[in-house]
């Protein structure tokens, strides 16, 4: 079993519809959670980063954390066509593991 | 906008040649980290520097690749001899302090094919 576990996708939604992105993990020393976009031949550009558990807002991007239930997630309102990309979660203690990534399509 | 640099963006080899990556970090951030991204899979650890030190090299194939972060700023990946399995993005990030994984920016990646 990996460390963590995110659906792979592919998600493809609407233009205005809510997203909602998923990853699970088995390590309950993790108190690092992060959200990352990634854009196709791009590096992973930082969206979300919180310490335990709880929720934290950015504009149309919200991230929740459940460490009772060692899951997290990433809330998009209002898709847009620019968020087409693929969504790495990461997060860890002293150092961090991440997902395979979820490929999003937000079509027009 | 500070950003993490990395050069070349692409490179073509052909097995058992050697080659080297280099990345220069957001000024003032003491650790760095090298990571391997998979076509379709997540990044996954090389190297973390925190200054000039190795924090982590666990998951380093010390046979075949070597990094190096002397004066504690840019970093040198270096594979001798390449394989076909080492296709793939090679990720540097850094971020600014130490004791946990912190904010992690990466760069753009280098893209590596071994034929």
């Amino acid at each position: 079993q990996k460390e963590v576990e995110q659906d792979p996708g592919p998600l493809s939604v609407p233009e205005g519809a809510i997203v909602s992105l998923n990853c699970t993990y088995s390590n309950s020393a993790f108190q690092y959670f992060m959200w990352y976009r990634q854009y196709s031949r791009k590096g992973p550009e930082l969206l979300m980063y919180t310490y335990s558990s709880g929720n934290k807002e950015d504009g149309r991007f919200t991230a929740q954390v459940d460490k009772s239930s060692k899951y997290i997630s990433l809330f998009i309102r209002d898709s847009q066509p620019s968020d087409s990309a693929t969504y790495l979660c990461a997060m860890g203690e002293l150092d961090m593991r991440f997902g395979a990534g979820t490929r999003l399509t937000v079509k027009p | 906008e500070a950003e993490v640099a990395q050069s070349p963006r692409y490179k073509i080899t052909e097995k058992s040649q050697a080659v080297a990556f280099w990345c220069d970090p957001i000024s003032g951030h003491a650790t760095l980290y090298w990571y391997r991204q998979i076509l379709g899979q997540g990044p996954e650890l090389l190297v973390q520097f925190q200054d000039e030190s190795v924090v982590d090299d666990s998951q380093l194939p010390k046979d075949r690749f070597s990094a190096e972060r002397l004066k504690g700023v840019d970093s040198t990946l270096k594979i001798q001899p390449a394989e076909l399995g080492d296709s793939a993005m090679y990720l540097c990030a850094s971020s600014f302090g130490a004791g946990g994984p912190g904010e992690q920016f990466f760069g753009p990646g280098t893209r590596l094919t071994v034929l």
